[in-house]
């Protein structure tokens, strides 16, 4: 298996900062002959089902808005969210799709400090 | 509009079977794979298994192998998750979700909004 391993558990932003969110694959999941990496970001609030932020690592989904950003590549990659708002209050998760097993990290709680 | 919509909510006795369901709609069924993804109370996300629609090619994570079945319905745009013996630790919401298409699929891009499951004696 691809071992996904997200740090923070968790953190605490006030509004308007900067919340980063890392997460390490266990091997690469660049695959080099498409330069894409196999990973993916969800966001979930309580009680819903998780949402697609990024795939290909940094491809935003439509309708995300531009405040999230992901970044990296072979195994380290980020979440990035630039000015933190009362709604981005969730859990976040990554996931490969390298490997035909997904694999998610443990998830990351951002809460407003 | 594309839609994932799972079954209801269900309560069981450890060993009794279950069959849950991801009834899909608003695109071409077959040229997607979907997965069945875990959640346990207070937990995060777990990856059970995936089955494509073309050829129904399935395959199961390492700690669901033999312990769960995945299958569709081709004829109503439908996948499923079975149990043939439940345990108490198959308590949790499960969640069917669609790969991204295309050329390169990507991502879990529609989400089933969630069958709870509880299991107790």
């Amino acid at each position: 298996d691809i071992v996904m391993t997200q740090s923070p558990d968790s953190l605490a932003v006030s509004p308007g900062e900067r919340a980063t969110i890392n997460c390490k694959s266990s091997q690469s999941i660049l695959y080099n002959s498409e330069n894409r990496n196999y990973l993916a970001w969800y966001q979930q609030k309580p009680g819903q089902p998780p949402k697609l932020l990024f795939y290909w690592a940094s491809t935003r989904e439509s309708g995300v808005p531009d405040r999230f950003s992901g970044s990296g590549s072979g195994t380290d990659f980020t979440l990035t969210i630039s000015s933190l708002q009362a709604e981005d209050v969730a859990v976040y998760y990554c996931q490969q799709y390298y490997d035909i097993l997904w694999t998610f990290g443990q998830g990351t709680r951002v809460e407003i400090k | 509009e594309v839609q994932l919509v799972q079954s209801g909510a269900e309560v069981k006795k450890p060993g009794e079977s279950l069959k849950i369901s991801c009834k899909t709609s608003g695109y071409t069924f077959t040229n997607y794979w979907i997965g069945w993804v875990r959640q346990m109370p207070g937990k995060g996300l777990e990856f059970m298994g995936v089955i494509y629609l073309r050829d129904s090619d399935t395959r199961y994570s390492p700690s669901s192998q033999g312990q769960v079945t995945i299958s569709a319905d081709k004829s109503i745009s439908t996948v499923y998750l079975q149990w043939s013996s439940l345990k108490a630790s198959d308590t949790a919401i499960y969640y069917c979700a669609r790969r991204q298409g295309g050329n390169y699929p990507g991502g879990l891009d529609v989400w089933g909004q969630g069958t709870t499951v509880t299991v107790s004696s």
